[in-house]
C-alpha cells in the first residue's frame, strides 16, 4: 500500500516552462488536494477535488491547473511557471471530505520542491 | 473565511523540557475540528493530535497534550519531556465540520537542544 506518491521529488524550471506534478492515491480516496508550502505563510491550499471530474480552487489558484479525470490521479499543472511559484507543493488525500476531521484526516505526499529560475 | 494564527516562528527547549506552542483561529462556526501536524526534516506531514471542538476534555497522546480554550479561540500544544526526535516544524490546522479543506497556521519551527 503505497499511500500518497508525488513526483517528481525535486524540479528545476526556467521561467515560461511548463510542467506538470504527479499525485496519485492508491487507496480509493474520494478527496484529493494540492497545497504549497511557503517560509512563514505555512500550508495554503491551491486546488481540491471531492470526487473524479469535481474540482475547486482554493486560497492560491492562479498559474495552476488542475482535473480528476480518475479516483487515484489528480495531476497539477503550471502552464507557465513564474519564480512566485518556486515553493514545497504537497498533495493530500483523505477518504472523503466529511471525513477531514476524524482520525483518518489527511493521508500527504513527500511533497515536490520546485524552483523556477 | 477561517483563519489559523501562529504567533511564534521559532521556539527551543533543552532536551526532557517541556513546551508549549501557541496557536489561535478565528471562525464563526461552533463545530470543528483542530490538529497539530509535525513536520520532520524529511518533509513528512505527520498527524500529532486531534481536538474536536464539542468535546471539553483536552485531548493527550502520550507526550502530547493540548490545551483548547474555545471561549478565546486558543488551542495551544505541550510536548513533555521533549526528545531530541521532536525537532520539527509544527502546524496547527483547523476544519469546520462538513467543510472541504483544511486551513494551516504559519507554522513553529522547534530546536531541541541536548
Amino acid at each position: 500500500n503505497a499511500g500518497v506518491t508525488q513526483t517528481p521529488k525535486f524540479q528545476v524550471l526556467k521561467t515560461g516552462q511548463s510542467m506538470t506534478l504527479q499525485c496519485a492515491q492508491d487507496m480509493n480516496h474520494e478527496y484529493m488536494s494540492w497545497y504549497r508550502q511557503d517560509p512563514g505563510m505555512g500550508l495554503r491550499l491551491i486546488h481540491y477535488s471531492v470526487g473524479a471530474g469535481i474540482t475547486d480552487q482554493g486560497e492560491v489558484p492562479n498559474g495552476y491547473n488542475v482535473s480528476r479525470s480518475t479516483t487515484e490521479d489528480f495531476p497539477l499543472r503550471l502552464l507557465s511557471a513564474a519564480p512566485s511559484q518556486t515553493s514545497v507543493y504537497f498533495c493530500a488525500s483523505s477518504y472523503s471530505y466529511w471525513a477531514l476531521g476524524s482520525n483518518y484526516g489527511y493521508t500527504f505526499g513527500s511533497g515536490t520542491r520546485l524552483t523556477v529560475v | 473565511a477561517q483563519t489559523v494564527t501562529q504567533s511564534q516562528p521559532e521556539m527551543s527547549v533543552q532536551e526532557a523540557e517541556t513546551v508549549t506552542l501557541s496557536c489561535t483561529y478565528d471562525t464563526s462556526e461552533s463545530d470543528y475540528y483542530l490538529f497539530w501536524y509535525k513536520q520532520p526534516p524529511s518533509r513528512q506531514m505527520i498527524l500529532v493530535i486531534r481536538q474536536e471542538a464539542y468535546k471539553q476534555q483536552n485531548a493527550t497522546e502520550n507526550r502530547f497534550s493540548v490545551n483548547f480554550q474555545k471561549a478565546a479561540k486558543s488551542f495551544s500544544l505541550k510536548i513533555s519531556d521533549s526528545q531530541l526526535g521532536d525537532a520539527a516544524m509544527y502546524f496547527c490546522a483547523f476544519c469546520s465540520k462538513g467543510a472541504q479543506k483544511l486551513v494551516f497556521g504559519q507554522g513553529t519551527r522547534l530546536t531541541i537542544n541536548p
